[in-house]
């Protein structure tokens, strides 16, 4: 069964520090969707991406992150200047189409800021 | 704002009884409610999806109901197996939003 991938499973970086994170999603799913979940709490939602542009972003996405699908395949999160409270476990998922609405996510890539 | 509720206490129910986990949520309108699976240090898993029109789903031992006049739904798992033991999430998502919103989760013991 398809299912979405991302490395690295866990990442270790110093405070300021750039980090990309990388995805593929399903390969014939047409949105996707970067989420964190700091540790003991809620999975929150960061960006949405349709098209080749972000289609919807939280308050959290602020400048220091972007998102990018260089290629058919993968698709990537970069934390510019990583700070401490970056520290979460990071989910990317995806959806098939439009009038779907299950979102299938990673196993996730943990992001340690020190 | 917004809020979702879940049970935060852990529920831990015996093999083979029903589990029941509810999702309460105030000043959201959802069209769509998912109801996920985590295990830990793992992703959400897809488990089940109602519409606000719908009252309840099924998916072989899992049920679902929905309720936006209580603005609730509960989530059930017949005939439950240590198997089944993980944090059940349940997420929102409104018809102007593509993203989600998750609950904190109830996490879910079956012992033998």
């Amino acid at each position: 069964e398809p299912e979405v991938t991302q490395t690295p499973s866990h990442q270790v970086t110093q405070m300021g520090q750039e980090v990309i994170l990388r995805c593929v999603p399903i390969s014939n799913h047409l949105y996707f969707y970067w989420y964190r979940q700091i540790l003991g709490q809620k999975v929150e939602f960061l960006v949405s991406f349709y098209n080749n542009e972000i289609s919807e972003k939280s308050e959290i996405f602020d400048d220091q992150f972007s998102v990018e699908r260089p290629d058919g395949s993968n698709f990537t999160l970069k934390i510019r200047s990583t700070k401490l409270e970056d520290s979460a476990m990071y989910f990317c998922a995806s959806r098939y189409r439009q009038g779907t609405y299950e979102q299938y996510f990673g196993p996730g890539t943990r992001l340690t800021v020190t | 704002s917004q809020k979702i509720e879940q049970n935060s206490e852990a529920l831990n129910i015996q093999e083979g009884k029903t589990a029941t986990l509810t999702c309460n949520y105030t000043n959201y309108s959802p069209a769509y409610l998912q109801w996920y699976r985590q295990d830990p240090g793992r992703g959400p898993v897809f488990l089940l999806l109602i519409r606000e029109n719908e009252k309840e789903k099924r998916k072989e031992r899992l049920k679902v109901t929905f309720d936006t006049t209580l603005k609730q739904s509960l989530f059930h798992i017949t005939a439950s197996q240590p198997a089944d033991s993980a944090t059940y999430l349940c997420a929102l998502r409104s018809y102007n939003t593509d993203k989600l919103i998750f609950g904190t989760g109830t996490r879910l013991q079956v012992f033998p």
